[in-house]
């Protein structure tokens, strides 16, 4: 019963670097989103998917791509980081017809 | 559009004691209410939800809260808090959409560290 798994855990960037944070979620959710989390900011969306092919940004999407290729897996990918996407990053699914949102444990991200 | 401010940033308490966590909320379109809890280094936990009904809801670990909506507020109680309560609590929104459903997009307060003293 894993529910939403994000890998990696921790990962330390260099400026300019390009990564992809992995999302998987073995629940069949349709829904698949992404936040950061800043100090004192809570939660923000980068950006969300309602199905398989179907994506669209949130509050904070600039710098960063998405796209979902099947219900399982949203990856979200910084293509080249800068200092102010370090944060913690979490995933999260849920259905439609039942509004709780399960979340991933999150990745934390420094980017030097 | 939705936001919501949660009115303090961090509340300490002593241990037994009872504890609010205020939350208002403003939004164009009907939402749903939610708090969630996040412990140290872990993920989001939900705690309660308000979708329909009843305003006052009951969650885990002797949580409560309660919608008014002539004030937009959601505010989260616990009549007598333990050392294990300590951890940071979010309130947050959820847009209904045409169907009454969700696409799943929560709008989350900044947040309300709960610090429990002994």
């Amino acid at each position: 019963n894993a529910g939403v798994t994000q890998t990696p855990k921790f990962q330390v960037l260099k400026t300019g670097q390009s990564m992809t944070l992995q999302c998987a979620q073995d629940m069949n959710h349709e829904y698949m989103s992404w936040y950061r989390q800043d100090p004192g900011m809570g939660l923000r969306l980068i950006h969300y998917s309602v199905g398989a092919g179907i994506t669209d940004q949130g509050e904070v999407p600039n710098g960063y791509n998405v796209s979902r290729s099947t219900t399982e897996d949203f990856p979200l990918r910084l293509l080249s980081a800068a200092p102010s996407q370090t944060s913690v990053y979490f995933c999260a699914s849920s259905d439609p017809g039942n509004t709780e949102a399960f979340f991933g444990q999150g990745t934390r991200l420094t980017v030097v | 559009a939705q936001s919501v401010t949660q009115l303090d940033s961090q509340v300490p308490v002593f241990e037994e004691a009872p504890v609010e966590l205020r939350c208002n909320y403003s939004s164009s379109v009907s939402v749903y209410l939610f708090w969630y809890v996040q412990y140290p280094n872990q993920g989001l936990q939900l705690l309660l939800k308000y979708l329909s009904g009843s305003t006052l809801v009951k969650g885990i670990n002797g949580f409560e809260a309660e919608f008014n909506k002539s004030q937009t507020s959601f505010h989260l109680r616990k009549p007598s808090v333990h050392i294990s309560d300590t951890a940071e609590y979010f309130c947050a929104v959820m847009p209904q959409n045409a169907g009454g459903t969700s696409y799943g997009k929560l709008t989350f307060g900044q947040g309300t560290i709960l610090t429990v003293h002994p």
